[in-house]
Formats: structure tokens, sequence, C-alpha cells
């Protein structure tokens, strides 16, 4: 099956630094790729995604590049802030399968 | 609704017992999915739904696990003979596309944690 690994599991930052995030997949066919964010005890959410047929996306202060060459995508956060202290999920499809969900980072943005 | 809403929203439960997990999915919403988060991991695919239909069950750990929507609306997640391995959070998510979620995101539930004692 999809097999989506992230890293790092954990990350801290100082406040104002910029924070990546990395997640390979192993489908060739996926062509959805998003990222949610989890604060402590509430719900995933949508932050941004990208689609197979661009190579980068930005919102402001995230952005998300993809390099469907070598199956990797990449999560960028920059002039980060203590709010931006959660748990980050990347995912992307298989086949029929729903999102499958890679293991998450977990980033610490130190004030 | 404006949301997903899941009940109960905890859940302490005798090893051996049934439970009964609720999710409401935002009105309209075509699929619908179910995940289970154990601690410090990621979402695990367990069923998905495309109105009352269920596509894929194929994440579910065991017999033990059961999963209905019968009117396309309101989905139930039942676990019988509960054991200390199921406990977890368990995330419902709606999306209004009729797919896997391959070109769309879902929204998630807050989710129900699920204490097996």
């Amino acid at each position: 099956g999809e097999n989506v690994e992230q890293h790092p599991s954990t990350l801290s930052v100082q406040e104002g630094d910029s924070a990546v995030i990395k997640c390979t997949y192993s489908d060739s066919a996926s062509n959805y790729f998003p990222w949610y964010k989890q604060e402590l005890g509430k719900r995933p959410q949508l932050i941004i995604d990208i689609r197979s047929n661009v190579g980068e996306k930005k919102d402001q202060r995230i952005a998300v590049t993809l390099n469907k060459t070598a199956k990797h995508f990449s999560l960028h956060i920059t002039e980060t802030q203590p709010e931006d202290s959660a748990v980050y999920f990347c995912a992307a499809p298989w086949g029929n399968t729903p999102l499958v969900f890679g293991k998450g980072t977990r980033l610490s943005v130190i004030a | 609704g404006a949301g997903v809403s899941q009940s109960p929203r905890y859940k302490v439960a005798k090893r051996g017992q049934d439970v009964a997990l609720r999710c409401d999915p935002i009105s309209g919403h075509v699929s619908l999915f179910w995940y289970q988060q154990a601690l410090g991991q990621g979402p695990e695919f367990l069923t998905y739904f495309q109105n009352e239909a269920q596509l894929d069950k194929s994440g579910l750990p065991s017999d033990r696990f059961f999963a209905e929507r019968p009117e396309g609306s309101v989905s139930t997640l039942k676990i019988q003979r509960t054991q200390q391995e199921d406990s977890a959070v368990y995330l419902c998510a709606s999306s209004a596309h009729a797919s896997t979620g391959a070109l769309y995101g879902y929204t998630f539930g807050s989710g129900t944690r699920l204490t097996v004692v």
C-alpha cells in the first residue's frame, strides 16, 4: 500500500526562523498532497494542499513544494510564531484508498 | 451543521464492553471517513462511505469493528468486546466530493477519545 514517510519527527526552531518538514510517498500515481495541523487535543485542520500539476503553492507564511520525479513534497513555514507550535501531518492518496497520513512532526517554536 | 460533530467526546469502557461512536458530518457531504489515531501517531484509515454505501473497510482491524451509515448522513462506528489496544482517538471526517479525497481535503471532527480499562 501507499507508504508516506515524514521527517523529522520533532523540530524546534527559534521564533522568526523558518521550518521545513519533508514527506516522501511511494505511489507515482498520487496526485494530491495535503498538509494538516493538529494542536493538542484538537482536530486536524487542513492548512494547505497541492495538486500534481503544480510544483509550488504559497499562502502567506506557508508554502508547499512538490517534486513528482523524486516523489517528495515539503511544507515550509517562514517567520515562525509561537502559535505555529503543533503537530503537522502530510498525506497522500493511494489508488482508490482514502488519504494515508504520515506519522507527524511535532514543531516547537521557541519565543 | 457548521462542522463535523462527534459524540461522545470521551468514552471510558471496561474491557469486553461494546461501544458506539457517532459522527454527524457536514450537511450534504457525500463522503465520510473513519480514522483511528493512537497517541503520538498519525491518523490510520479504518473505513469509507459514499452516501450510504460502505466502499472500503480494509482498515478495520478486526471483525469486532463495524460501521454503518444507513441514510447517508449520520454514521456510527461500533466496537464489540473492547480490548485495551482499542484505546485511541477515533476521528471522523467528511468531504463534499464523491471521491476518496484524491483531489480534495477532508474536514475532521474533534474525535472521540476511547479509553479501555
